[in-house]
């Protein structure tokens, strides 16, 4: 059972805009710790997508963009492509003094 | 550009230690603003924060880990090392280790990424 919640999968068809959440608590994103996401394909290292809540690392295309609110954050990812197939994950910290996951979601491009 | 590698044995008896090794190469492990971090995921399950190490040999654990694990931090070979005692079939997991960007305000993002290994505890 994973700390931040996110839906275990979502899909869109190529050039669509789909959004991912990551629900928290008060003690971790709700206590005003940044929100971080990553994109992760099998036998590949993850890639930090989003940190800071909306920053994007260079290289980084402008396609995904990150946000945060109260205890949640949501990962958007706007005009679809196949190869954005990947399950992504959310990460902060908690004032239990631990880095703390999301499960992750399997993002299908129809 | 940075990169790290992990290495290690693949197979570990129940009861006993796993030891892995990350080596860094394309950067200093001496930086002030990183901690280098392993995170693990078990098959079919989400990420796992394990600990992390700051050059000068600070370090700070998962409390739910804590009683187990050992992260020490070779900084004339450039590698940092988990040791993780009485491992059980619930340790098996894909292993990684990662930089971590860390300042004053605390922990932040994981920015580089090893590939993985997988480790099996399995008599």
């Amino acid at each position: 059972q994973s700390v931040l919640t996110q839906p275990p999968s979502v899909s869109g068809a190529p050039g669509q805009r789909v959004t991912i959440s990551c629900t928290g608590s008060s003690s971790n994103i709700g206590a005003r710790y940044d929100v971080h996401w990553y994109q992760h394909l099998p036998g590949t290292a993850p890639r930090l997508l989003i940190y800071g809540n909306n920053r994007r690392p260079s290289g980084v295309p402008a396609r995904f963009s990150g946000s945060k609110s109260g205890t949640s954050a949501s990962l958007a990812i706007t005009g679809l492509q196949a190869d954005d197939e990947a399950v992504y994950y959310c990460q902060s910290y908690d004032n239990s003094l631990a880095v703390v996951f999301g499960g992750g979601t399997k993002l299908t491009v129809l | 550009q940075l990169q790290l590698q992990e290495s290690g044995p693949g197979l570990v008896k129940p009861s006993e230690t796993l030891s892995l090794t990350c080596t860094v190469s394309g950067g200093s492990i001496s930086t002030n603003n990183h901690y280098w971090g392993w995170v693990r995921q078990p098959p079919g399950k989400g990420l796992e924060w394990i600990g992390g190490i700051f050059y000068s040999g600070n370090t700070h654990y998962n409390p739910s880990l804590k009683s187990r694990v050992t992260i020490s931090v070779d900084t004339s070979h450039n590698q940092f090392s988990l040791k993780l005692t009485s491992v059980t079939a619930a340790d098996t997991a894909l292993y990684s280790c990662a930089r971590h960007y860390y300042d004053a305000g605390g922990f932040y993002e994981f920015d580089t990424w090893g590939q993985g290994t997988l480790v099996t505890v399995s008599s």
